[in-house]
């Protein structure tokens, strides 16, 4: 059973449309991260949150992370075929714990 | 400036055979960690490591054996290969422990147990 859990796990759209995706659980974190990844590559890290209802922007991406602490958001406004990727949520507890991931794909 | 290096890239192994992964980071990070990736299980804490000559059990440590004599190395091991250990190895840094600064991934390595 995952800690974390993501949704959706595949996610397709067109390009300049809106998109959100999820990532929920029981545990309350200090922290948590959104990764991206792309295919051959490691995880690259796109924004840590720490307080409860904290919204950090980061261009197009909104990242909103729980008044509890135990789950976060990731909104992209306007998707662009270059957002495409594994999308990672980590949780920080003792150690980091990663949720599953979204897959998105965005056509042109 | 490298950042997080990991050899090989790419390994097969017969079942039973050992080998090191290996890991490198050049920016004078305390913490580093292995984690493996699966279909469907995202990224699985194996060991870690909060400085030279301190290690830790992740989540996934057995069949894995890790040290760490240098700041800058953090090799991991496994003894006795098996099939289940087929999967994607990431080894990662950071300034300080989890979910503080940034975590620096290194491009990973593709190991197939056969």
């Amino acid at each position: 059973t995952q800690l974390l859990e993501q949704s959706p796990q595949f996610l397709s759209i067109q390009e300049g449309e809106n998109l959100t995706v999820y990532c929920n659980s029981s545990s309350v974190f200090s922290s948590l991260q959104w990764y991206r990844q792309e295919p051959g590559e490691g995880p690259v890290l796109l924004v840590t949150v720490v307080t409860g209802g904290e919204v950090k922007k980061l261009k197009r991406l909104t990242f909103q992370f729980g008044d509890a602490r135990k789950d976060s958001s990731l909104h992209i406004t306007a998707a662009q075929p270059g957002d495409t990727g594994l999308y990672l949520c980590a949780g920080v507890l003792n150690d980091m714990r990663f949720g599953a991931g979204t897959r998105l794909t965005v056509k042109p | 400036n490298a950042g997080v290096t990991q050899t090989p890239k790419f390994q097969v192994l017969k079942t039973g055979q050992s080998m090191t992964l290996q890991c490198a980071q050049d920016m004078n990070h305390e913490y580093m960690s292995w984690y493996r990736q699966d279909p469907g299980m995202g990224l699985r804490l194996i060991h870690y490591s909060v400085g030279a000559g301190i290690t830790d059990q992740g989540e996934v440590p057995n069949g894995y054996n890790v040290s760490r004599s240098t700041t800058e190395d953090f090799p991991l091991r496994l003894l006795s290969a098996a099939p289940s250990q087929t999967s994607v190895y990431f080894c990662a840094s950071s300034l300080t422990g989890t979910g503080g600064p940034e975590q620096y991934f290194g491009p990973g390595t593709r190991l197939t147990v056969t």
